[in-house]
């Protein structure tokens, strides 16, 4: 049991190149969430998941793109990538069900944008 | 529009004593509240959680109180180690707004 992986740990990317951040769980839970983290910061959500073929926004959305196919999978699209995108990004699960929201994060992956 | 705020980014604590961290929310809509520890080069894990309904959860070491008329939540670690030194998250909401953190030091 893995639990939340992420690929890769770290990339350097240069401004308006295009990445995928990927994000994987095996705990078949139905949420997903994508966040970054900024320097001194809380998290941000930027989208979210409640089930296969199902995404959201969340508070900060532009310049991202997901897509959700399968319960296992949700990948971070960035397109166009730009200094303000520098920043670790969390991809999280977790179950739909009973009274517990509680998110299983991965490792992170540092992003910086030059 | 922070609607999450954990307005001390530090807090230093000696080993033994009790560490409190507090977080402030603004939605009176929020239905659940997690604390969340977190070491460098980590993702977030999960450490207590509390429901609207309940005004204090309590795990071990952890307990969370929930004051919801002055929309304020706080964590005690009782007692302290310094294994605890971490960044310390307060959460809330279905959509899991987050606050900035604040930076728990346990001195041996």
């Amino acid at each position: 049991n893995a639990g939340v992986t992420q690929t890769p740990k770290f990339r350097i990317l240069k401004i308006g190149q295009s990445m995928t951040l990927q994000c994987a769980q095996d705990m078949n839970h139905n949420y997903m969430y994508w966040y970054r983290q900024d320097p001194g910061m809380g998290l941000k959500l930027i989208y979210y998941s409640v089930g296969a073929g199902i995404t959201d926004k969340g508070e900060v959305p532009n310049g991202y793109n997901v897509s959700r196919s399968t319960t296992e999978d949700f990948p971070l699209r960035l397109e166009l990538a730009a200094p303000s995108q520098t920043s670790v990004y969390f991809c999280a699960s977790s179950t739909s069900t009973g009274e517990s929201y509680e998110q299983y994060f991965g490792p992170g992956t540092r992003l910086t944008v030059t | 529009d922070q609607q999450v705020k954990q307005n001390s980014p530090s807090l230093s604590v000696q080993e033994g004593r009790i560490s409190i961290l507090n977080c402030d929310y603004t939605n009176s809509m929020f239905d659940y509240f997690l604390w969340y520890k977190k070491y460098p080069a980590e993702g977030p894990t999960f450490l207590i959680s509390i429901s609207s309904i309940k005004d204090k959860n309590e795990d071990g070491r952890f307990t969370v109180f929930l004051n919801k008329s002055a929309k304020h939540l706080s964590l005690h670690i009782v007692p302290s180690q310094p294994g605890d030194s971490a960044v310390y998250f307060c959460a809330a909401g279905n959509d899991m707004r987050f606050g900035a953190g604040t930076r728990l030091t346990v001195k041996p």
